[in-house]
């Protein structure tokens, strides 16, 4: 019953280095979401898709880009991988019109 | 968006009901209260949601005071996996496909044996 898949549980990457996150979700949801989730920060918005090769910044979209080729694909790219974004990086999905969400499991991120 | 303000955290006895409480006293007449959950490591999880009445599924009951300016969710019969942060959101419907949520702090609700 698997819904929004996100690739990796957990993912350990030296600075510097470039990451990616994947995500997919088998609903046709048109609108997919990446936020990231720190302790005392609750969930914040990096950046948004609305249809395929649409994309929108967040409240912190700076040190990532993002990449939605398919309708069920959304990519999270951490060109250059750095201490400060060692976080849990949560996917999300929506059918446009709704503000009915539903998440993946979640990418714990760890950047030495 | 209206802000919404929630305590930090409550407990509840297994088998209880669980009266998780939000007051958005700032709301306006377009905007929703959606009600979400996490589970400790996991993604949050949609519970349900409404404007003025009172609505029950499978899961919660959402009960919206008549002037709209606060609101309980009620979880009628608590067990230990309900065990989470309540985050409680107040938003417009969505007219476009770019509006966003935006996650507060939540409520910590630990439901005890």
């Amino acid at each position: 019953d698997v819904k929004v898949t996100q690739s990796s549980r957990y993912l350990v990457k030296r600075t510097g280095e470039k990451v990616f996150l994947e995500c997919v979700q088998d609903m046709d949801h048109e609108n997919m979401f990446w936020y990231r989730q720190d302790p005392g920060l609750g969930l914040r918005l990096i950046y948004f898709s609305y249809d395929v090769k649409m994309k929108e910044k967040g409240d912190i979209p700076e040190g990532y880009s993002v990449s939605r080729e398919k309708k069920e694909r959304f990519s999270l790219i951490l060109e250059s991988a750095s201490t400060n974004q060692t976080s849990m990086y949560l996917c999300a999905s929506r059918v446009s019109m709704t503000n009915v969400l539903t998440f993946g499991a979640g990418s714990r991120l760890t950047v030495l | 968006d209206a802000k919404t303000t929630q305590p930090t955290s409550m407990d509840c006895a297994e088998g209880r009901a669980a009266n998780l409480p939000c007051n958005h006293s700032t709301i306006s007449g377009n905007e929703y209260v959606y009600w979400y959950r996490q589970i400790h490591s996991q993604g949050p999880q949609y519970i349900i949601h409404g404007l003025k009445n009172n609505e029950t599924n499978e899961m919660a009951s959402l009960i919206i005071t008549e002037d709209r300016k606060s609101s309980t969710l009620i979880l009628p019969h608590a067990t230990l996996r309900d065990t989470a942060v309540y985050y409680c959101i107040v938003r417009v419907a969505v007219r476009g496909g770019s509006e966003k949520l935006v996650f507060g702090k939540g409520t910590k609700l630990t439901v005890n044996p």
